[in-house]
């Protein structure tokens, strides 16, 4: 079992739409949660930390539920532009000093 | 430039040649970090640097992988004997400090044919 779980997608969606992802993780020590974007052929990018409260950034909002182990990550009122791979992103803490662990990547694309 | 920059952006290599990739970290970042991505796939981690240390190489899929980073900056990651199953796009990202968000090169496309 992969230490990231997320459905690879493809989600298709229309401009507007409001899509939302999730992600299971199987480390229950892990300390900090994040999701990276990362568009065809180029690099991953944070797109934004998850906390348990949650967070909203935008047309984006995270959450975080520690006891089932699970990130999600809505987008709303989508745009053209937010056609990428959304990787959901793990830091287990302690002696893994920021060491990344990534899921396989959910594929969005919106089209008009 | 003021990102992370990586070298060559493609490289392609007969199955049993050695090969070596080059990593040039923001500048006074501490941390640095070497990834595999394969098609369709997540990154994985290889390997990291503190400075001149490498503190952990457990992602390193064989004895055939070696990393350095012998001044604390540029860091190559050399590949012995490529293999098919070695291509893939190498990442390496490197942060300010310990637990700082991590920043991104683009990645070398490595094709054994």
């Amino acid at each position: 079992r992969k230490e990231v779980e997320q459905d690879p997608g493809p989600f298709n969606v229309p401009e507007g739409a409001t899509v939302a992802f999730n992600c299971t993780y199987s480390n229950s020590a892990s300390q900090s949660f994040f999701w990276y974007r990362q568009d065809c052929r180029k690099e991953p990018k944070l797109l934004m930390s998850v906390y348990s409260s949650g967070n909203e950034d935008g047309r984006f909002t995270a959450q975080l539920n520690r006891a089932s182990q699970y990130i999600s990550l809505l987008i709303r009122d989508s745009k053209l532009s937010d056609s990428a791979t959304y990787l959901c992103v793990v830091n287990n803490g302690g002696t893994s000093y920021g060491k990344l662990t990534f899921g396989q990547g959910t594929i969005l694309t919106v089209h008009p | 430039g003021a990102g992370v920059s990586q070298s060559p952006r493609y490289k392609v290599a007969k199955r049993g040649q050695d090969v070596a990739l080059r990593c040039d970290p923001i500048s006074g970042h501490v941390s640095l970090f070497w990834y595999q991505q394969a098609l369709g796939q997540g990154p994985e981690f290889l390997t990291y640097f503190q400075n001149e240390a490498q503190l952990d190489k457990s992602g390193l899929p064989s004895d055939r992988f070696f990393a350095e980073r012998p001044e604390g900056s540029v860091s190559t990651l050399k590949i012995q004997r490529t293999q098919q199953e070695d291509s893939a796009v190498y990442l390496c990202a490197s942060s300010l400090a310990v637990h700082s968000p991590l920043h991104f090169g683009n990645g070398t496309r490595l094709t054994v044919t």
